[in-house]
């Protein structure tokens, strides 16, 4: 137990539809990242936040957008989805920069797996 | 970001003692190692963290030689429940850089 919590955990959607995924954040971590991970590969890392300002992306188009509220707890909308976006979505939660204690350890939730047929 | 390169794959019976090695040639003197565990449909938990020479916790050792180019993880006496993916990542100072993983190294534990 993480104390990370992300909705849904399954769900289905088909080309061209957009989708929204919801993470809460482990008590005290201000820090949110979130990382796509196909069947068989590692997670890729999409973006971060930081009290609530993005503080770092990958190499992923701007249709993947995120947000970040006051309590931490942060979204990652999918516009126009596609097939290749089939995977599970990882969110995790950390202290952040400066933060007394802060290891960079990641606290990761179960994942959403997202199906785009 | 420091480029890690570790094996695809490793077969272990139960009550071994495993060791994966992680190559990082290109560590920076800022960047910590790191090694995660992930068990399927579940997100990676953390194992273990260390700078530099030898660290311990409850589940496992981590060795870094003095010039940091790889490390090993060492996992003491394994079970079936120890069957996971094991990624070794490579950061600078704790929360300043997202994290990247690579593809992990697969361990299967048999009876």
């Amino acid at each position: 137990e993480t104390g990370v919590t992300q909705s849904p955990t399954h769900l289905i959607k088909t080309r061209g539809q957009q989708v929204t995924l919801r993470c809460s954040s482990q008590s005290g971590h201000n820090t949110v990242s979130w990382y796509q991970q196909a069947l068989g590969q590692g997670p890729q890392f999409i973006f971060q936040y930081y009290r609530e300002e993005e503080n770092g992306r990958g190499n992923f188009p701007p249709r993947f957008s995120g947000l970040q509220f006051p309590n931490y707890s942060s979204e990652l909308n999918v516009n126009a989805l596609e097939l290749d976006d089939s995977a599970l979505y990882l969110c995790a939660s950390s202290l952040g920069p400066g933060q007394l204690l802060n290891t960079g350890e990641l606290f990761f939730g179960e994942g959403s797996r997202l199906t785009v047929l | 970001l420091a480029k890690t390169t570790q094996p695809i794959s490793m077969d272990s019976y139960e009550g071994q003692e495993v060791n994966i090695t992680c190559s990082h040639n290109n560590i920076a003197t800022n960047d910590y190692i790191t090694w995660y565990q992930q068990f399927p449909s579940q997100g990676p938990r953390f194992i273990i963290q260390g700078y530099k020479t030898k660290v311990t916790n409850e589940v496992a050792s981590l060795f870094i030689p003095a010039d940091r180019k790889s490390s090993t993880l060492s996992l003491p006496r394994v079970s079936l429940s120890d069957t996971a993916v094991y990624y070794c990542l490579v950061g600078d100072t704790p929360g300043n850089t997202p994290l990247v993983f690579g593809k992990g190294t697969r361990l299967s534990v048999i009876a």
